[in-house]
C-alpha cells in the first residue's frame, strides 16, 4: 500500500463547477501537506500548502486537512477548463527526514 | 520561480553508457532531491541531499548514486543505463525542514 493514495481519475467536471480531489496518507504522524498542479509535459507547481486541521483559501482553492480521518482534499471553485490537469498530493512524514512523498496524482478534465 | 536548472533537458543514452544528469540551483536551499516520474508509479525518491557531501538513498536508488560538493549543485549518476530508467527525472529542491519543495524543468532520459 502506498503512503499516499489518491484516485488516478479522470475526474471530469464541467466547466464552473466545483472540482473536489482528495488524498488518504498513512502516516498518523505526518505534518505538513501540499497539493501540486501538473500539466502535460511540465513540472509540477504549488498551489497550496496546510499544515493544521480545517480548512485553508486562497482564491478558488481550498485544502481541507483533516488530520484524524488522515485525509486531505483540494476544492477548487468555479473550474475552468485551463484547471484540466493532474493534481499532486504530497505529504511531509515525521520522523527526521523530511522528504516529500507524493501520490500518483488526479488527473482533472473541465469540459466546456 | 525558483532558479532551479536541469541538464540535459532531453537525452538519448544506449544499454551499459552511463549517464549523468546535473541540478543547479541559485535558491541555496538546503535539500535537495532526485525523484523519477514513470505512468502508474507517480514520483519515486532516488536519492536526497540534506548538505553539503551528505546523502542518502531513497526507494530506488539502485543503479543510481550522486553526488554534492556544493550547496547549489546535485549530481545523478546512473552506472550503467537501463531500458527501465527510461522515465523523466526531476529534481527537487527545499529550503528547510517541513516546507514546500520547487521543481526543476526535468530531463527526460530516453536509454535504447
Amino acid at each position: 500500500q502506498k503512503e499516499v493514495e489518491q484516485n488516478s481519475g479522470p475526474l471530469s467536471v464541467p466547466e464552473g463547477a466545483i472540482a473536489s480531489l482528495n488524498c488518504t496518507y498513512s502516516d498518523r504522524g505526518s505534518q505538513s501537506f501540499f497539493w501540486y498542479r501538473q500539466y502535460s509535459g511540465k513540472s509540477p507547481e504549488l498551489i497550496m500548502f496546510i499544515y493544521s486541521n480545517g480548512d485553508k483559501e486562497d482564491g478558488r482553492f481550498t485544502a481541507q486537512l483533516n488530520k484524524a480521518s488522515q485525509y486531505v482534499s483540494l476544492l477548487i471553485r468555479d473550474s475552468q477548463p485551463s484547471d484540466s490537469a493532474t493534481y499532486l498530493c504530497a505529504v511531509i512524514r515525521s520522523g527526521g527526514s523530511y522528504i516529500p512523498t507524493f501520490g500518483r496524482g488526479t488527473s482533472l478534465i473541465v469540459h466546456p | 520561480d525558483a532558479g532551479i536548472t536541469q541538464s540535459p533537458r532531453h537525452k538519448v543514452t544506449e544499454t551499459g553508457t552511463p549517464v549523468t544528469l546535473r541540478c543547479h540551483q541559485t535558491e541555496n536551499h538546503r535539500y535537495m532531491y532526485w525523484y523519477r516520474q514513470d505512468p502508474g508509479h507517480g514520483l519515486r525518491l532516488i536519492h536526497y541531499s540534506y548538505g553539503v557531501k551528505d546523502t542518502d538513498k531513497g526507494e530506488v536508488s539502485d543503479g543510481y548514486s550522486v553526488s554534492r560538493s556544493k550547496t547549489e549543485d546535485f549530481l545523478l549518476t546512473l552506472e550503467s543505463a537501463t531500458s527501465s530508467q527510461t522515465s523523466v527525472y526531476f529534481c527537487v529542491t527545499g529550503p528547510s525542514m517541513n516546507t514546500e519543495a520547487f521543481f526543476g524543468q526535468g530531463t527526460r532520459l530516453t536509454v535504447v
